[in-house]
């Protein structure tokens, strides 16, 4: 089975610019989690998509958007980049995220540099 | 807020030593929490999960988990220059999202 693929694995933007990120999900994957890594720090939750819903988002303000789409991949965009914005974007996939048996797998995430 | 605490160290063992990474959680209603290994510059590694109290071993890998205390550990033995990456702590709690720890830098030394 193939695993979860993200593009691209690297971006370099200006501040005021705005980006899309992309993230296909593992095979018979239904939910797509979203997470930023700044340098030195845990992942930090951004959204998790369900079905092509938003169900659930941290505490990222609203120029942090995305969408899923009917095949289950997924789009993180972000609007007016800010030099903070800088960071290790990761995308995880599960089948139920909720329950104990579906951990997260991540894909090799996109290093987004802001200058 | 859920908070998970790990120290950053870095830690630093000899090869062959035994090498002990703690985390704290705040959240006593956490019911899954996982390790997870990240090289420098790569994404993050799922390696153990834990559900229930004691210890679950794999390979030279062995999590232990203690829900009173709200601490999960990681012990890794025979500790080997490849092991030298950061861990993740990582609690679940029902629905809500993963939260993850800071991580705590391993090196181990040859």
């Amino acid at each position: 089975e193939t695993g979860v693929t993200q593009s691209p694995t690297h971006l370099i933007k200006t501040r005021g610019q705005q980006v899309t990120l992309r993230c296909s999900s593992q095979s018979g994957h239904n939910t797509v989690s979203w997470y930023q890594q700044a340098l030195g720090q845990g992942p930090q939750f951004i959204f998790q998509y369900y079905r092509e819903e938003e169900n659930g988002r941290g505490n990222f303000p609203p120029r942090f958007s995305g969408l899923q789409f009917p095949n289950y991949s997924s789009e993180l965009n972000v609007n007016a980049l800010e030099l903070d914005d800088s960071a290790l974007y990761l995308c995880a996939s599960s089948s139920n995220p909720g329950q104990r048996n579906s951990p997260l797998h991540f894909g090799n995430g996109t290093r987004l540099t802001v200058t | 807020q859920k908070e998970v605490e790990q120290n950053s160290g870095p830690l630093s063992v000899p090869e062959g030593a035994i090498a002990s990474l703690n985390c704290t959680y705040s959240d006593r209603g956490s019911q899954s929490f996982f390790w997870y290994r990240q090289y420098s510059g790569k994404s993050p590694e799922l390696i153990m999960s834990i559900y229930s109290n004691g210890d679950k071993e794999d390979g030279r890998f062995t999590a232990q988990l203690n829900k009173a205390s709200q601490y999960v550990s990681l012990l890794i033995r025979d500790s080997q220059p490849s092991d030298s990456a950061t861990y993740l702590c990582a609690v679940h709690s029902g629905n809500t999202p993963l939260v993850f720890g800071k991580g705590t830098r391993l090196s181990v030394i040859a």
